[in-house]
């Protein structure tokens, strides 16, 4: 069975600083997706950045950026520029790629807090 | 598009009593998810949906559980008798294909007293 394993249950950063925030997974597979995912407080969860896990390049949507390094199981997310609106809690999420399997697994999420 | 909905957003019940739960998914999207997610924890995989039919279930998901999407559109989670431990909210997600992205709704909070 896969797991999903956030350790840091909460991270601070200053306002415009940046911040990486830590996911380790374990799979048996080779074809996966890889997903952060926002939740800001009383709000619906949403998509920051997604990695296919046969891609070598790391993924970047604006500020967001992931360092995933496969044989280690590791994939990262970096905030960078923290702003205001950053502050939610952050899912890790693994999903087979085989496409028998569509479940999301989720991590158990850590809570940032940016400082103004 | 007007994202996924769940309707409602808050049930407060009775232990013992049953209540029943609505998700809308975005329209053309095939596949329809849903899951649980108790305080301070990453949601955890109920059931999933394909069209009308529903592909898998989680151990999670006891025999007071039931979840139905007729006709492929909406779908809708029944918890029969319910207990404390049923106290969570209740996430649904639609998506288009099997590994895209799914698109939460806001959740149903549930409360059992």
């Amino acid at each position: 069975a896969q797991t999903v394993t956030q350790s840091q249950p909460e991270m601070s950063v200053q306002e415009a600083e940046t911040v990486t925030l830590s996911c380790t997974y374990d799979t048996s597979e080779s074809d996966y997706y890889l997903f952060w995912y926002k939740q800001p407080p009383s709000r619906q969860m949403i998509l920051v950045i997604r990695q296919e896990a046969y891609k070598q390049q790391n993924a970047t949507e604006n500020r967001f950026s992931v360092n995933f390094q496969k044989a280690a199981k590791s994939f990262s997310l970096k905030i960078s520029d923290s702003q205001l609106g950053d502050a939610a809690m952050y899912f890790c999420a693994y999903i087979d790629g085989s496409g028998a399997n569509s479940k999301l697994t989720f991590g158990k999420g850590i809570t940032l807090s940016v400082r103004p | 598009d007007t994202g996924v909905s769940q309707d409602p957003r808050h049930k407060i019940t009775k232990r013992g009593q049953n209540v029943t739960f609505r998700c809308d998914p975005i329209s053309e999207h095939n596949r329809l998810y849903w899951y649980r997610q108790t305080l301070g924890q990453g949601p955890e995989f109920l059931t999933y949906f394909q069209n009308e039919a529903q592909l898998e279930k989680s151990r999670l998901l006891s025999d007071r559980f039931s979840a139905e999407r007729p006709k492929g559109s909406f779908s809708t989670l029944e918890i029969q008798r319910t207990e404390q431990g049923d106290s969570a909210m209740y996430l649904c997600a639609s998506s288009q294909g099997s590994h895209n992205e799914q698109f939460f709704g806001p959740g149903t909070r549930l409360t059992v007293l």
